[in-house]
C-alpha cells in the first residue's frame, strides 16, 4: 500500500494549457509538500501546508496553485503552462516537519 | 536560512571499494540532518537522518554518516559498494521546529564493476 502516491505519473502537454498534479498520503502526517525537481536534478520547495495551512509559499509564479481539501491530500494546478515549467514534480508528507516521505514523482512535459 | 553544500557532484566508484560523499551545512541554529538516495526515476527514499543524540549514526543498506557540529559537515560512508548502489545521493537539512528542508545539489554515484 503506497504510503504518499502521485497521479499521474507522467503529463504531456501543451504550452498554455492547465494541468493538475493530485497527491495523496496514507500515513496521517499532517504536513504535505510540494518539490520541484528540474533538469539538473536539483531539489527546490514549492509549498507546504500544515494541518491544511500554507506555512511555506516560497518565490513561485502565481500561476502554480496548491490546494489542500484535506490532511492527507495536497494537489497542485498549474495554469498557462510554459515550457519552463516541464520538470518532474515530488509530493512528500512528514509529521511535525521531520523526516519527510516522498511520491514517486510527476514527470511534466511541455511542448 | 540554511544552506547544504555537496562537495563532489559526480562519485565513480569500483565495486567493492569504500566511498565517501561530503556534505557542509550552514545555519545558526540547531538543525537537523538527512541523506536521500535516488534510484533511476524513482522517488527520494530516506537513506538516514541525525536528529539528536549520538553523531554516529547508521542507516539502510549499510550507510552510516557522522555529524560533525565544529565542522558543519554530514559525510556519507559505506565500506563496500555494490553495483545496485548507483543513484544519486542528496544531502539535506532543516532547523529545529522548521517545516522546511533545503537540498543539497546530489552526487551522482556511478558503481563499476
Amino acid at each position: 500500500d503506497t504510503a504518499v502516491s502521485q497521479t499521474p505519473k507522467y503529463l504531456v502537454t501543451q504550452m498554455g494549457n492547465d494541468k493538475s498534479i493530485k497527491c495523496e498520503q496514507n500515513l496521517g502526517h499532517d504536513t504535505m509538500y510540494w518539490y520541484k525537481q528540474d533538469s539538473k536534478k536539483f531539489l527546490k520547495i514549492m509549498f507546504s501546508y500544515n494541518n491544511k495551512e500554507l506555512i511555506i509559499n516560497e518565490t513561485v509564479p502565481n500561476r502554480f496553485s496548491p490546494k489542500s481539501p484535506d490532511k492527507a491530500h495536497l494537489n497542485l494546478h498549474i495554469n498557462s503552462l510554459e515550457l519552463g515549467d516541464s520538470a518532474v514534480y515530488f509530493c512528500a508528507s512528514s509529521q511535525e516537519g521531520t523526516v519527510l516521505f516522498f511520491g514517486s514523482g510527476t514527470q511534466l512535459s511541455v511542448l | 536560512a540554511q544552506s547544504v553544500t555537496q562537495l563532489d557532484s559526480q562519485v565513480p566508484v569500483f565495486e567493492e571499494a569504500p566511498v565517501e560523499l561530503r556534505c557542509n551545512y550552514s545555519s545558526s541554529v540547531s538543525v537537523y540532518l538527512f541523506w536521500y538516495v535516488q534510484y533511476p526515476n524513482q522517488g527520494l527514499q530516506l537513506l538516514l537522518k541525525y536528529l539528536s543524540g549520538s553523531t554516529l549514526v547508521k542507516g539502510i543498506n549499510g550507510f552510516e554518516a557522522e555529524f560533525n557540529k565544529s565542522q558543519t559537515s554530514f559525510h556519507l560512508r559505506k565500506p563496500s559498494v555494490h553495483i545496485s548502489d548507483t543513484a544519486e545521493y542528496f544531502c539535506a537539512v532543516s532547523e529545529s521546529n522548521d517545516y522546511k528542508l533545503s537540498f543539497g545539489a546530489g552526487t551522482t554515484v556511478t558503481v563499476r564493476a
